[in-house]
This record gives C-alpha cells, sequence and structure tokens, in this order.
C-alpha cells in the first residue's frame, strides 16, 4: 500500500515569504499531482508531474522519482494562496486512482 | 467551460433516509471517481467507473452504498440506509483514459457534495 506523506501539516507564513511544502511516497508511481483545496471546499488540480520541474505563475513542483518526493513552492506568497495543499500519486499499477496525501494547511498573513 | 457538475452542493437529511448524489462528467471523459473527504480520513477513493463499467468498488461500504452509471453523462451515488458516520464532502472527477493510460493530464474535480446526516 502506497503511503503518501506530507510536511508540514501546517503552515503558517507572512505574505511575501518563499514557501515549500513536501510530499514522499512509498512505491512506483506514474504520475504524482498537487492540488488546492480551499475554504469553500473545492478542489483544484495546479500540476501533474512525471518527472523534473514545472512552474505556473507564482507556482512551482518539482519531482524526485529516485529519491520519491516531490516539492510544491511558492513565491511571493499571498493570502489568497491560503488554502489545504493535497498531494496525490497515480500508482504504476492502479491505472487512473489517486492515492492521497493528508494535506497541507496553508494560512498566509497580511 | 467543460467541468465536473454535482448535484446537490448541500444535502442534510436524517438517519435512516435515502441519499442520492448525482455527477456528470466532463463531456468525452470515460473515467469517472467518487471520492469521500472527511476530516479524519482525508480524501478517500470510494469507486470508479471506465466506459461505465465499475473497475474498483472495494472502497465502498457494500451494505448500503451503491454506485451506477446509468449513461456516460450521469454517474450516481446512493446511501441507503444513511448513517450520521457518512457525513462527509463527496467529490465526483473525470478523466479519459484510452489503453490504460491516462489522456487527460489533470485530475478533474466537482466542488462536491456536503452531506450531512442528523
Amino acid at each position: 500500500k502506497n503511503e503518501v506523506e506530507q510536511s508540514p501539516q501546517n503552515l503558517t507564513a507572512q505574505e511575501g515569504e518563499f514557501i515549500t511544502i513536501n510530499c514522499s511516497y512509498s512505491v512506483g508511481i506514474s504520475a504524482l499531482h498537487w492540488l488546492q483545496q480551499h475554504p469553500g471546499g473545492g478542489i483544484v488540480s495546479l500540476f501533474m508531474l512525471s518527472s523534473g520541474k514545472k512552474k505556473h505563475g507564482r507556482l512551482i513542483a518539482t519531482i524526485n522519482i529516485q529519491e520519491k518526493h516531490s516539492s510544491l513552492h511558492i513565491t511571493a506568497s499571498h493570502p489568497r494562496d491560503s488554502a489545504v495543499y493535497i498531494c496525490a500519486v497515480k500508482e504504476e499499477t492502479s491505472g487512473s486512482r489517486l492515492t492521497f496525501g493528508e494535506g497541507t494547511q496553508l494560512t498566509v498573513n497580511p | 467551460d467543460a467541468r465536473v457538475t454535482q448535484t446537490p452542493r448541500h444535502k442534510v437529511t436524517e438517519m435512516g433516509q435515502e441519499v442520492t448524489m448525482r455527477c456528470q462528467p466532463i463531456l468525452g471523459h470515460n473515467t469517472v471517481f467518487w471520492y469521500r473527504q472527511t476530516m479524519m480520513q482525508g480524501l478517500e477513493l470510494l469507486a470508479y467507473f471506465r466506459n461505465r463499467a465499475p473497475l474498483d468498488d472495494s472502497g465502498m461500504p457494500k451494505d448500503r452504498f451503491s454506485a451506477e452509471m446509468p449513461d456516460a453523462t450521469l454517474a450516481t451515488l446512493k446511501i441507503q440506509p444513511s448513517e450520521p458516520r457518512d457525513s462527509a464532502v463527496y467529490f465526483c472527477a473525470s478523466g479519459l483514459v484510452l489503453d490504460g493510460q491516462s489522456v487527460t493530464a489533470e485530475a478533474f474535480f466537482g466542488q462536491g457534495t456536503r452531506l450531512t446526516v442528523v
């Protein structure tokens, strides 16, 4: 069974700070997703990665397949970035199913 | 604008009542997932369908939950009878998978149905 662990569980930052959220998993995967869930509850997919690095605006996601580790970075954080960030992995043998981490609650204060 | 649509957005019901949640996947997507999110367990997969056929429903309590796809544009998740421990947010997600490979790059989630069983 794949264990997906995120750290930290909770993170409070001041506006403008650089933020890193980490995700580790235990078995081989075909892809990793970073999802964002806002207080209203809706889930938005930020990135899907299978190797390397992706960037979208102030968000950067990296993955190291050998180390079974991914990071989500937010540069110049803003209060509207406050949300739960969830790492989800698609195992090599599971088709399209996702296994989720517990999420990281990010609060960015003005 | 293509999106996964779930109804209702909120449902409050009494214990023992039947609850039906509906999901309209993105047109053309052939894979539909039902997830449940609770404070205690986080997000969990309940069931998923490919081309309307159930592929895996091992995450779903069989005695009270049932999931179906009457047609390609509608997926339903039914709880009968409902219990307070079923209170959660239920998410539907869809994607396109061909020959075992995901064609869609992203996981497309609906807004969720917040269920409260009292």
